[in-house]
This record gives structure tokens, sequence and C-alpha cells, in this order.
């Protein structure tokens, strides 16, 4: 069975781009939720969806935004990209609305120059 | 506010027991979580204790729950080189998805042969 999978594995942009981040959940599960992590951290919340809808966001600037689509699959948009948005960035998912239970993919690196 | 502390490296030998300690602050918090992550990968969950509980056993590991002093520990039993990776303590809130799960900076956990 298929894991959570993020794409694209590694980036590298340019301060001021706009990055775009994919992530498929494991069948079954409705509740997608993406995570900061900066190296020598642990990760931080940004945005957690169930069915499609928004359920919680972190303390993060409003460059930051994602979305749910019909078939659970989420996006994170990143806007004028800064040095410090440099992180592996973590998509989890679970069958619940909101738990603590969740599958995480191998994440997409993003560096920034 | 929230705030997770954990000791930033355990060197151990293969064979013996790992502990792992992990402090909290937010004393309304209703789950707490033990995650894995082993170089270039996602995190994987190890277990987990509800805040009404004292401890759980789950094979080789052990969570052991001090409310009290908001006090959580893993403890490893007959260590591997597999267990080699950072552990990370976490915490959830009662009231669904808005904050997340709150991370530790993680541990090191490093097998002597």
């Amino acid at each position: 069975d298929a894991g959570v999978t993020q794409s694209p594995t590694h980036l590298i942009k340019t301060r001021g781009q706009h990055v775009t981040l994919r992530c498929s959940p494991i069948s079954g599960h409705k509740s997608v939720s993406w995570y900061q992590q900066v190296l020598g951290q642990g990760p931080q919340f940004i945005f957690q969806y169930y069915e499609k809808e928004e359920r919680g966001r972190g303390n993060f600037p409003d460059r930051f935004s994602a979305r749910q689509f019909p078939n659970y699959s989420s996006e994170l948009n990143v806007n004028a990209l800064l040095l410090g948005d440099s992180a592996l960035y973590l998509c989890a998912s679970s069958f619940r609305d909101f738990t603590g239970e969740l599958f995480f993919g191998e994440g997409s690196r993003l560096t920034v120059l | 506010g929230e705030d997770v502390e954990q000791s930033l490296f355990l060197s151990v030998r293969e064979g013996d027991s790992s502990v792992i300690n992990c402090t909290y602050t937010d004393s309304s918090s209703t789950y707490l979580y033990w995650y894995k992550q082993e170089p270039g990968a996602g995190l994987q969950l190890l277990t987990y204790i509800f805040s009404n509980m004292d401890m759980k056993q789950d094979q080789r590991l052990t969570v052991l729950l001090n409310k009290k002093d908001k006090h959580l520990s893993l403890r490893i039993a007959d260590t591997q080189t597999g267990d080699s990776a950072i552990y990370f303590c976490a915490e959830s809130m009662p009231g669904g998805g808005a904050d997340g799960l709150t991370f530790g900076k993680g541990t090191h956990l490093i097998i002597q042969p």
C-alpha cells in the first residue's frame, strides 16, 4: 500500500519566488496536515485540512496558504520566499479529523538562495 | 504558552535500555506522542499515551507519564543499531485541530557497539 507521497522531493528557489508543494494522502485518509521542519528543530504545525476545510492554522504568515482537493490531496503554497523558509516541509495524513496519529511523508526539501 | 523540552543527545550501548525524557508545560495536553525520524525520512509514530494514564507498554517500548511533574519518558529495551534515530516527543491539545501537534526539538539516540 502506498504511503503519503510528496513532490517534489528537493527544490531550490531564490528569494521572492513562489513555491507549490504537493501531497497525496494514504488512500482512505481524509485529513492532511502540513509541518515545517527547520534543520535541527522539531516539526512546526502550519495547517490542517479535513474534508477540504481548514481545521487549524499555526503561527505562520499569510504568505503560506494551502488547500485540499476533492480527492483529499493537498497543496501548500508559499509566496515571496525568504531565506528563512528553507526547511523540510512534511505532509501527514490521518483517517479522522484532528488526531495526533499521523502518517508522515518523507518531505519536500526546500532551499531558498 | 506551549513548550516541549528534550535533551539533544543520548548515547547507549547496544543491548542496554535507552530512556529518552521529555517535559512539557501545558497541563491541558490530552495526548502525548513519541515519533521516530530516521535520516532522510519522515516521522513515524511509535506510541502515544492519553493524559489520564500513567504507563503504556508496547513490546520493547514503555511510556511513563508523570502528569504532576509534566514529565514523559520513553524506554526502549534491548536497544539495537536499528533504533538509531531522532526521537520526538509531541503533545496535542483539546479542542480539535486548531493547534496541531507541538513537537520538541528531538533527541538523537546514538548506539555504541
